[in-house]
């Protein structure tokens, strides 16, 4: 089983739609968990980070942790072409300064 | 401006060719470490380093070796390059490891014929 899971996609929605991508973890004891963009050809990005339960929304991206299922999730609402890259979802596990990354999900949306 | 840089961007080397990629951030960051990049596969972290003169293995360590003589260089070195190292690999920084944001540089297209 991976440390971290993600759909590889690739997932369509179109202009204006919300777009939903998962990330599953195997390490209970993971603490922190990001969102990074990645365009084709460049470098990741950070869109959020999360710590706690719940809901973190900035904008139009929304991160929600659920630790008990190990799930953690970002939307994307009034989603725009421009949103259109892979999304890595990465875990800080419980042993400090270790991040593992999932193989990311492609999105693309339709105008 | 706050940047991590890497350098070559693009290189094309023939197996068993030593070489080095280098690392710099102007961030004054302790930690830094370095990914490769497969399809399908997504990041992995090859080595970092929690401060000068301290480094440790990350997932795929085998064929690569790092330095920390300074705090804003971390250099990647291939001493044999072989064709399965040919991937887009990254270096990264960030202010103390563990929950704060991964700065990245550009990338390093790496091909090993």
């Amino acid at each position: 089983q991976k440390e971290v899971e993600q759909n590889s996609g690739p997932l369509s929605v179109p202009e204006g739609a919300i777009a939903s991508l998962n990330c599953t973890y195997s390490d209970r004891g993971s603490q922190s968990f990001f969102w990074y963009r990645q365009y084709s050809g460049k470098s990741p990005e950070l869109i959020m980070f999360i710590y706690s339960n719940g809901d973190k929304e900035d904008g139009r991206f929304t991160a929600q942790l659920n630790k008990a299922s190990q799930y953690v999730s970002l939307l994307i609402r009034d989603s725009q072409p421009s949103d259109s890259a892979t999304y890595l979802c990465a875990v800080i596990g419980a042993r400090n300064n270790d991040m593992r990354f999932g193989a990311g999900t492609r999105l693309t949306v339709k105008p | 401006e706050a940047q991590v840089t890497q350098n070559p961007r693009y290189l094309i080397t023939v197996t068993g060719k030593k070489l080095t990629v280098t690392c710099s951030q102007n961030m004054n960051h302790e930690y830094m470490s370095w990914y490769r990049q497969d399809p399908g596969l997504g990041l992995r972290q090859i080595y970092y380093s929690m401060n000068v003169e301290v480094t440790d293995k990350g997932d795929v360590p085998e064929g690569y070796k790092v330095s920390r003589k300074e705090k804003r260089n971390f250099p990647l070195i291939l001493e044999s390059p072989s064709p399965n190292q040919t991937s887009l690999y990254f270096c990264a920084s960030t202010r103390t490891g563990g929950i704060d944001e991964q700065y990245f540089g550009p990338g390093t297209r790496l091909t090993v014929t």
